[in-house]
């Protein structure tokens, strides 16, 4: 499996500023993704994270909200941009085993919000 | 409804139980079936992984998956401490099923020495 390194670890921010998470994978891979946990919920889909194009995003995450670069087939970040406290949660990045039909996950960033 | 359910507990058993973990689905294209062990302040950590139905063993842990009732469960036998975390199953269907993943809430486990 691929080894994922997630940047910042965890990270207190003010309201109004913003975070960049950055992910890097040893290995190249076609498809990464950005998810959001929160306490008590399912793992939720941000976005797909394409490399040369834009990043795909899912019903409720926009592109101002949440950009997202993808430079090249091993490093991807998400932004989390005017943040408020509602935006406290666990921020992970994964990468697909296509053949596998699965997802490995990134450590996680933990992101509190005052 | 949901299109994974799981009983977000917590569960906490004496050392040396057997722990049996479920989750159902309303999706019968599902067809990738996968338990993810997620340790506090970690990212989940793939366990277990299962195409179709039937039983898939490695160690002290068996997935088990039943399509005709969409219900998949994990078991540990001769749980450890160590096995205290959050455990998550997911599924995804077809040929695109790597990129888009279903997850249930996760079901929270300790094991006391």
């Amino acid at each position: 499996s691929a080894v994922i390194s997630q940047k910042p670890s965890r990270d207190i921010c003010q309201r109004g500023t913003s975070l960049t998470i950055q992910c890097q994978v040893d290995s190249q891979v076609t498809m990464m993704f950005w998810y959001r946990q929160q306490p008590g919920q399912s793992l939720t889909l941000i976005a797909t994270a394409n490399q040369g194009s834009e990043a795909t995003y899912e019903s409720g995450f926009v592109i101002d909200k949440f950009p997202i670069s993808r430079p090249n087939l091993t490093f991807s970040t998400l932004t989390v941009s005017n943040l408020s406290p509602e935006d406290s949660s666990i921020y992970l990045c994964s990468v697909a085993d296509s053949f596998k039909n699965i997802q490995y996950f990134g450590a996680g960033t933990r992101l509190s919000v005052l | 409804q949901k299109e994974v359910e799981q009983d977000p507990g917590p569960l906490s058993v004496p050392e040396g139980a057997i722990v049996s973990l479920n989750c159902t689905y309303s999706n019968s294209a599902f067809q990738y079936f996968m338990w993810y062990r997620q340790y506090s302040r970690k990212g989940p950590e793939l366990l277990m992984y299962t195409y179709s139905s039937g039983n898939k063993e490695d160690g002290r842990f068996t997935a088990q998956v039943d399509k005709s009732s969409k219900y998949i469960s994990l078991f540990i036998r001769d749980s450890q401490p160590s096995d205290s975390a959050t455990y998550l199953c997911a599924m995804s269907a077809g040929q695109t099923g790597a990129n888009n993943l279903f997850f249930g809430t996760g079901t929270r486990l300790t094991v006391i020495p």
